[in-house]
């Protein structure tokens, strides 16, 4: 079946600007989950989705970011005021439950000029 | 401290060796395990679970030790496509994160011919 999707795949974007990344979980996944990966770094956890539960949001940076995730399924983490900081690999990942590893999706390389 | 630690390496070895990884984590109420391995600039990929009894599948053993808090990964007969980073994933069981995936740095394997 279908995997983690995410969009874009790439993205340039200037200092200052917001940007909106999306995550499609694999249908069925009850638990989503955002991370970052700077080039050579580790993975970074930003949030996560389980279920009706309040969300972990205890990686989030800064409050430029956030996240929601609508319906249960697709989510969209948010960048306002970009930074250069903020260039890395974004990561979604979702997993049925309790159960059973995290499907990533391949990624949105940000790039912030 | 941190939730999973792993020796980053690099780990470089030659074709045909045995080679064995090795983590720790920190919170007794973690319930699941996986090893997952990256490719360079590619998303993870689940590797395999770790269950209490330890399990193979093909040239890969994990081992897991509660008692201990420790998770290892033996890969024997090590081939050229092996090289990339593996990294030590551990599910929270309980308490407000119930359910997080929590990642190692990982540790990085570079077969040589």
């Amino acid at each position: 079946g279908a995997g983690v999707s995410q969009s874009p795949s790439n993205k340039v974007t200037e200092k200052g600007k917001d940007v909106e990344l999306r995550c499609d979980p694999i249908s069925g996944h009850t638990a989503l989950y955002w991370y970052r990966q700077s080039l050579g770094q580790g993975l970074e956890f930003l949030i996560y989705f389980q279920g009706n539960s309040a969300p972990d949001k205890s990686g989030l940076p800064s409050d430029r970011f956030s996240a929601e995730r609508t319906g249960g399924s697709v989510s969209t983490l948010t960048i306002q005021r970009t930074q250069q900081e903020d260039s890395a690999v974004y990561l979604c990942a979702s997993s049925f439950g309790l159960a059973g590893g995290g499907g990533f999706g391949p990624g949105t390389r940000l790039l912030v000029l | 401290r941190k939730e999973v630690e792993q020796d980053p390496g690099p780990f470089n070895v030659p074709e045909g060796a045995t080679v064995a990884f090795n983590c720790t984590y920190s919170n007794s109420a973690s319930q699941s395990f996986f090893w997952y391995r990256q490719d360079c600039r590619k998303e993870p990929k689940l590797l395999m679970s770790v269950y209490s009894s330890g399990n193979e599948d093909g040239r890969f053993t994990a081992q897991l030790n509660r008692a201990s808090q420790y998770i290892s990964l033996l890969i024997r007969d090590s081939k050229l496509s092996d090289s990339a980073t593996y990294l030590c994933v551990v599910r929270r069981g309980g308490g407000s994160t119930l359910g997080r995936l929590y990642f190692g740095r990982g540790t990085q394997l570079t077969v040589w011919p």
